[in-house]
């Protein structure tokens, strides 16, 4: 099984910050089957990139994702308000899906 | 715009089974390409992958709950559905359905992520 390791646990920004999220994985992942989910309080998981860089519909061009192999990140340019959550990594491989643990976006 | 919508029976006891199941609406569970995923969040942890059924009827579980669960879809219906038996304290969560997207190309897949997630259905064991 693939893990996948998320860092930091929790990243204290302010608004108009650029936010970094790390995602590594203990072997090479495909990719095309590594996505970024966002999940606020009481609400489901939302979609935020898939194929390590592709953005879902509707999503803001301040969210962008990078990596391959091992190491995958996920970049918000100019943090706004809505924005403070947690970000879950997620890929695909021969046992199925993983998820990270996890990242809680907060206010600083 | 598709829906998805879960239910289930909210608490079940200890050593017993719990069935769920995700009711799609707005799209059909026999669409070409997409698959159609069980996944649970413990309260305050993360998320776990359960298991996926495909638009063609092809399975695949989580190693960790594969001898306990199994998902079946009903397609008169447009729902699709998780078993998990011998429920323990551990398995209590909030259970999501979620509906994901794979496309073959040129011998590769590419795929296109979890886009549509129900609001979830909480279960308790106890």
């Amino acid at each position: 099984e693939i893990v996948l390791t998320q860092s930091p646990g929790t990243l204290s920004l302010s608004p108009g910050e650029r936010a970094t999220l790390s995602c590594r994985a203990s072997q090479s992942v495909n990719s095309n089957y590594l996505a970024w989910n966002q999940q606020k309080p009481g609400q489901a998981p939302r979609l935020l990139i898939y194929g390590a860089s592709s953005r879902a519909t509707g999503i803001p061009d301040r969210f962008s994702g990078s990596g391959s192999g091992t190491d995958f990140t996920l970049t918000i340019s100019r943090l706004e308000p809505e924005d403070f959550a947690v970000y879950y990594c997620q890929q695909y491989g021969s046992t199925g899906y993983t998820f990270g643990q996890g990242t809680k976006l907060e206010i600083k | 715009q598709v829906q998805l919508q879960e239910s289930g029976p909210g608490l079940v006891k200890p050593s017993e089974t719990l069935s769920l199941t995700c009711t799609v609406s707005g799209g059909s569970v026999s669409s070409g390409s997409y698959y159609w995923n069980w996944i649970r969040q413990p309260p305050g942890k993360g998320l776990e992958w359960i298991a996926y059924i495909s638009y063609s009827g092809s399975t695949n579980y989580n190693p960790s709950l594969k001898s306990r669960v199994t998902i079946s879809v009903d397609t008169s219906k447009n729902q699709f559905s998780l078993t998990l038996r011998a429920v323990t304290a551990a398995d209590t969560a909030l259970y999501y359905c979620a509906r994901d997207r794979w496309v073959e190309y040129s011998s590769d897949w590419n795929y296109y992520g979890m886009d549509v997630w129900g609001q979830g259905t909480t279960v308790t064991v106890s």
